[in-house]
């Protein structure tokens, strides 16, 4: 079954360093999305991307994050200057059009010390 | 920000019981309510989803019992397994799926 796949599944950066967080969404897949999640807490969205656009951001995706579509096949999150509090399991995420259900990756684990 | 309360934050069941977790959702614009599975160190992963035009789905094991009315959706596990044990999301969003608003979660554990 196709999966996104997350690269790398741990980052360790220093406050203020730039991290990207790398994302293969599902082949056929057409909406793409970050999520993020505190250790112990819920799941919260951060950003959506279609047709090479930001569709929707939430209050959390601020000047310091970006998102991109570089080539056919990869979607990135970055981080411009990091901060203690960025530190949380990051998903990307993907579906087809419609109301197709999302599917998630497994997520990458950054820490910020 | 429109929330998604979720109850309990955490649930013990005997192997065989039934599992119910619960939720209560603001934003009456929501259309679409689904339920995620999460594993340690694994993404959330869709076990199962509802729309508002039906009060009940069933698939397989697992049932979501939906009331427009109070606003609440529920998830029940019967025959609970050992392999069930996992954290358990609701969440709701509305406009086709874009941004899902997640629940709190509910770390489910069965013992035999």
């Amino acid at each position: 079954e196709p999966e996104v796949t997350q690269t790398p599944s741990h980052q360790v950066t220093q406050m203020g360093q730039e991290v990207i967080l790398r994302c293969v969404p599902i082949s056929n897949h057409l909406y793409f999305y970050w999520y993020r999640q505190i250790l112990g807490q819920k799941v919260e969205f951060l950003v959506s991307f279609y047709n090479n656009e930001i569709s929707e951001k939430s209050e959390i995706f601020d000047d310091q994050f970006s998102v991109e579509r570089p080539d056919g096949s990869n979607f990135t999150l970055k981080i411009r200057s990091t901060k203690l509090e960025d530190s949380a399991m990051y998903f990307c995420a993907s579906r087809d059009g419609g109301y197709s259900p999302l599917h998630f990756g497994n997520g990458t684990r950054l820490t910020v010390t | 920000q429109q929330q998604v309360k979720q109850s309990p934050q955490s649930l013990i069941v005997q192997k065989g019981g039934i599992s119910i977790i619960n939720c209560a959702y603001e934003n009456t614009a929501f259309d679409y309510f689904p339920w995620y599975q999460q594993f340690p160190g694994k993404g959330p992963a869709l076990l199962i989803a509802i729309r508002p035009d039906v009060s009940e789905k069933k698939e397989g094991r697992f049932t979501i019992s939906f009331n427009k009315s109070a606003k609440q959706f529920s998830l029940h596990i019967m025959d609970s397994q050992p392999g069930d044990s996992a954290t358990y999301f609701c969440a709701s969003c509305g406009d086709g799926n874009e941004k899902l608003t997640f629940g709190t979660g509910t770390r489910l554990t069965i013992i035999p």
